[in-house]
């Protein structure tokens, strides 16, 4: 059972539509990630969540909306999305967060289109 | 400036050679520092941590300069496998324990 995992792989939407992305860890860890990967950019942090707390939020546009109900899984809303939004979208999982935040666990993304 | 500042490539490299990326840093406060890899359509997945004395694993040795504000990571008798996105990762100080990311270094090893 591979550590971090991520439904669905595959997601095409269109603007009007409304989605959610699921991640589930199995590694025990304290913390989990979104973030986006768009072609040529760096990855870019949109929320971190540590022992069910937001701890970051990176100014990221409001048709995005995490939840997370238990330290195990990591949900993100869709709502209303634009063409720009098309990226792939990757969780990840630490054992904590904070100054001895270690090694970074991601599934294997979930790439989303929008039309 | 960015935070954080890889030269994209690609590095086009024949098995065997010695490559070698840079990734520079703007914050000087930096703390914790990284090299991922990343394979064409998969996640990235640690290659190494990148500790103040250097530090060796094989054919990769990871170095940090703080005083010129970069890490290295050298790759040795390059194998066909290693081709792939490799990225820096680094964790500035000042109460953020944000994993920041450079844009990812390209390497092809051919034949």
């Amino acid at each position: 059972e591979t550590g971090v995992t991520q439904t669905p792989r595959h997601l095409v939407m269109g603007m009007t539509n409304k989605k959610s992305l699921k991640c589930e860890q199995h590694l025990g860890h304290n913390a989990m990630y979104w973030y986006k990967q768009s072609a040529k950019k760096p990855l870019e942090l949109m929320f971190v969540y540590s022992l069910e707390e937001r701890v970051e939020n990176n100014s990221v546009p409001s048709r995005f909306s995490p939840e997370c109900p238990n330290s195990s899984h990591l949900f993100l809303h869709l709502h209303t999305l634009q063409p720009e939004d098309s990226a792939l979208y990757l969780c990840a999982s630490s054992q904590d967060y904070g100054p001895n935040t270690g090694e970074l666990f991601f599934g294997e993304g979930s790439r989303l289109t929008v039309l | 400036r960015k935070e954080v500042e890889q030269d994209p490539g690609p590095f086009n490299v024949p098995e065997g050679a010695t490559v070698a990326f840079n990734c520079t840093y703007s914050n000087s406060a930096s703390q914790s520092f990284f090299w991922y890899r990343q394979d064409c359509r998969k996640e990235p997945k640690l290659l190494m941590s990148v500790y103040s004395s250097g530090n060796e694993d094989g054919r990769f040795t990871a170095q940090l300069n703080r005083a010129s504000q970069y890490i290295s990571l050298l790759i040795r008798d390059s194998k066909l496998s290693d081709s792939a996105t490799y990225l820096c990762v680094m964790r500035f100080g000042g109460g953020s324990y944000i994993p920041t990311f450079g844009r990812g270094t390209s390497l092809i090893v051919h034949p």
